[in-house]
């Protein structure tokens, strides 16, 4: 167990909609970054979070943001869902440079 | 911008036999590799790092990958496997002091047959 949470385990929605995935990281890590795998893309980095602020983008697409709480908290929002969105999103949290922990990820189907 | 590439996707191999995972890297800049396992149906787990030092790393289960630094390689080896050892590995890489996003490989999947 590696203490990051990620709800729900499992979503299946339809083209179109708008879902919400929640992190809570490691206690004390103030650094969230979401990734999605997929079966086309692999593993690719979406966005970071420090401290509320966000401090990196990667390959996330306009259709998607994310935002950190005070709480330390994250959330990935997705719209106007597609069926290549499907895809498994991974939080990690980390306290340094040199390390990240990933939470068991959120498995989004698309139907 | 950093690139992995993980030069086997798919690695048989006996169980107690060795095995060697390979993956190389390229960077403009310095970097902080990392070796991941995923499991089926569970998240990423990391199973060594190499940050600066020795280039010979120790990780858990019994794994260990060297950096060389003029192959920009870092294998992942083990000398003995296990049935348990399959799984999918990856292979990753952060820019230090560049956000330390990281940038993963393509993945190798470890198939230990008995």
């Amino acid at each position: 167990d590696s203490g990051v949470t990620q709800t729900p385990k499992h979503l299946i929605t339809a083209t179109g909609q708008r879902v919400t995935l929640r992190c809570s990281p490691r206690s004390g890590d103030l650094s969230v970054y979401w990734y999605q795998q997929s079966l086309d893309q692999g593993l690719q980095f979406l966005i970071q979070y420090y401290n509320g602020e966000e401090r990196a983008k990667g390959n996330i697409l306009e259709r998607f943001s994310a935002q950190q709480f005070p709480d330390l908290h994250s959330e990935l929002n997705l719209s106007s869902l597609e069926l290549g969105d499907s895809a498994l999103y991974f939080c990690a949290s980390s306290p340094s440079a040199a390390e990240q922990f990933f939470g068991p990820g959120t498995r989004l189907t698309v139907l | 911008a950093q690139s992995v590439t993980q030069l086997d996707s798919q690695v048989p191999v006996f169980e107690e036999a060795p095995v060697e995972l390979r993956c190389n890297y390229s960077s403009s800049v310095s970097v902080y590799l990392f070796w991941y396992v995923q499991y089926p149906n569970q998240g990423l787990q990391l199973l060594l790092k190499y940050l600066s030092g020795s280039t010979l790393v120790k990780g858990i289960n019994g794994f260990e990958a060297e950096f060389n630094k003029s192959q920009t390689s870092f294998h992942l080896r083990k000398p003995s496997v296990h049935i348990s050892d399959t799984a999918e590995y990856f292979c990753a890489v952060s820019e230090q002091n560049a956000g330390n996003m990281l940038t993963f490989g393509g993945g190798t999947r470890l198939m230990v047959k008995p």
